[in-house]
């Protein structure tokens, strides 16, 4: 199955900053990524489809001006948190579509807005 | 993406034992995938079943699905302390997303 990195693992950081989180598809060119976020104890919930070269699309309740998704190639897709808070803080993961209708998971970034 | 449902939601049993996770589901599915998550990680593929099968099996692991009941289950077999984790379903309908269930976790006593 597809390697899938997240960088960091985690970040604390203030409320009203931006925080990057990067996903990286490390031995499969993925076109399609997804992104979700899970609270804890909890479920996850996917945010949004991150497409190479397009627009992402975004699950209903998930603002697209607070999470900036960018797909740029096939290896890399990247979440960007504006002016988080901390409702914001949770663990957030990120996975690749495969080739045989699976799915493979980043490890997640925990993310923390003081 | 609207979750199916997962009982119970905690399961706590002996080494040795079996576990039995159900999962239920809302809409029609290409196919359900079973995921473990140690706490704190991301998630491990564990089995995908397709909606034209009734049973599948990989190593200790067994699962069902009853499409005319929207409903799944995972069968783990003479459970080890290295199986706490827990426990996904997710389904796989239109456009290859997934829509994750409440999850179980699993705790394995030695």
């Amino acid at each position: 199955g597809a390697v899938v990195s997240q960088h960091p693992s985690r970040v604390i950081c203030k409320s009203g900053t931006s925080v990057k989180i990067e996903c990286r598809s490390l031995d499969f060119q993925a076109t399609t990524m997804f992104w979700y976020r899970q609270f804890p104890k909890q479920s996850l919930m996917l945010m949004a489809t991150s497409n190479e070269g397009s627009k992402a699309t975004y699950e209903q309740g998930v603002e697209k001006d607070k999470f900036l998704i960018n797909h740029a190639s096939l290896t890399l897709s990247t979440l960007t948190v504006t002016s988080a808070h901390p409702e914001d803080s949770s663990f957030y993961i990120c996975s690749v579509m495969g080739s045989t209708d699976t799915q493979y998971f980043g490890p997640g970034t925990r993310l923390t807005v003081l | 993406s609207q979750q199916g449902e997962e009982d119970p939601q905690a399961l706590s049993i002996q080494e040795g034992e079996n576990a039995t996770m159900n999962c239920s589901y809302k809409t029609s599915i290409n196919n359900l995938q079973w995921y473990r998550q140690n706490s704190g990680r991301g998630l491990v593929h564990l089995i995908l079943i397709r909606s034209n099968e009734r049973e599948k099996h990989s190593g200790r692991l067994r699962v069902t699905l009853d499409t005319s009941k929207k409903s799944s289950s995972l069968l783990i077999t003479a459970s080890r302390a290295a199986d706490t984790a827990s426990y996904f379903c997710a389904n796989n309908n239109a456009g290859n997303m997934l829509t994750f269930g409440g999850g179980t976790r699993l705790m394995v006593k030695p």
